[in-house]
């Protein structure tokens, strides 16, 4: 069936520091991709999304491009700060957008 | 409202206690998911609804769990007879008619004790 892998935190970096948080996916079609951030004590959001192989999304700095050869959907920053401390949810949908399957999620720690 | 909002944000059960979980969606939405997320993991897909009609059950984990949307507006997730296995954060979103997009809930953490 579905489902997503990403890499397992928590990741501990250093204000203006490198991002990058691994994800891959299995699934049979053509699945749209997303990431998710969950801040504390807040519900999940949207950060950005592709729903095709070589789109690339992008929000607030951070940037995932679909990459169908290798079932990936990295994300990445180039500077963080010390607000993109959240848990980072990887995920994908069915055609219709009905159903999304998350991967487990990746605690992002920032320090200043 | 301005977003999802679920209630209790908080739930405490003995174990064998039936329990109901709330969501008022944004006004209008059409769509309405229902989502598990146990401790240290992400949300796994339980319900849809559009409008009043459950369009997908499947990943209702049995029988004791039921959902209900029966206005096309607010629904309730009931689980009967709770289990320990039941503890964990359960999601509400919504979606209006021909976006892609959810709006996620807070959540309400249900503890089985």
């Amino acid at each position: 069936g579905d489902s997503v892998t990403q890499m397992e935190g928590p990741v501990t970096l250093s204000e203006e520091a490198f991002l990058t948080i691994n994800c891959t996916y299995t699934a049979t079609g053509y699945p749209s991709l997303f990431w998710y951030v969950q801040y504390p004590g807040e519900g999940l959001q949207l950060l950005l999304k592709a729903t095709k192989a070589d789109d690339k999304g992008s929000n607030k700095g951070f940037e995932a491009t679909y990459r169908k050869e290798t079932t990936s959907f990295h994300l990445e920053k180039g500077s963080v700060q010390v607000s993109d401390s959240a848990v980072y949810f990887c995920a994908l949908s069915d055609r219709n957008f009905n159903k999304f399957y998350f991967g487990s999620g990746t605690k992002l720690n920032v320090k200043p | 409202g301005a977003g999802v909002s679920q209630s209790p944000r908080y739930k405490v059960a003995k174990r064998g206690q039936d329990v109901a979980l709330r969501c008022d969606p944004i006004s209008g939405h059409v769509s309405l998911f229902w989502y598990q997320q146990a401790l240290g993991q992400g949300p796994e897909f339980l319900t849809y609804f559009q409008n009043e009609a459950q369009l997908d059950k499947s990943g209702l984990p049995s029988d004791r769990f039921f959902a209900e949307r029966p206005e096309g507006s607010v629904s309730t997730l009931k689980i009967q007879r709770t289990q320990q296995e039941d503890s964990a954060v359960y999601l509400c979103a919504s979606r209006p008619q021909g976006r892609h997009g959810y709006t996620f809930g807070s959540g309400t953490r249900l503890t089985v004790v």
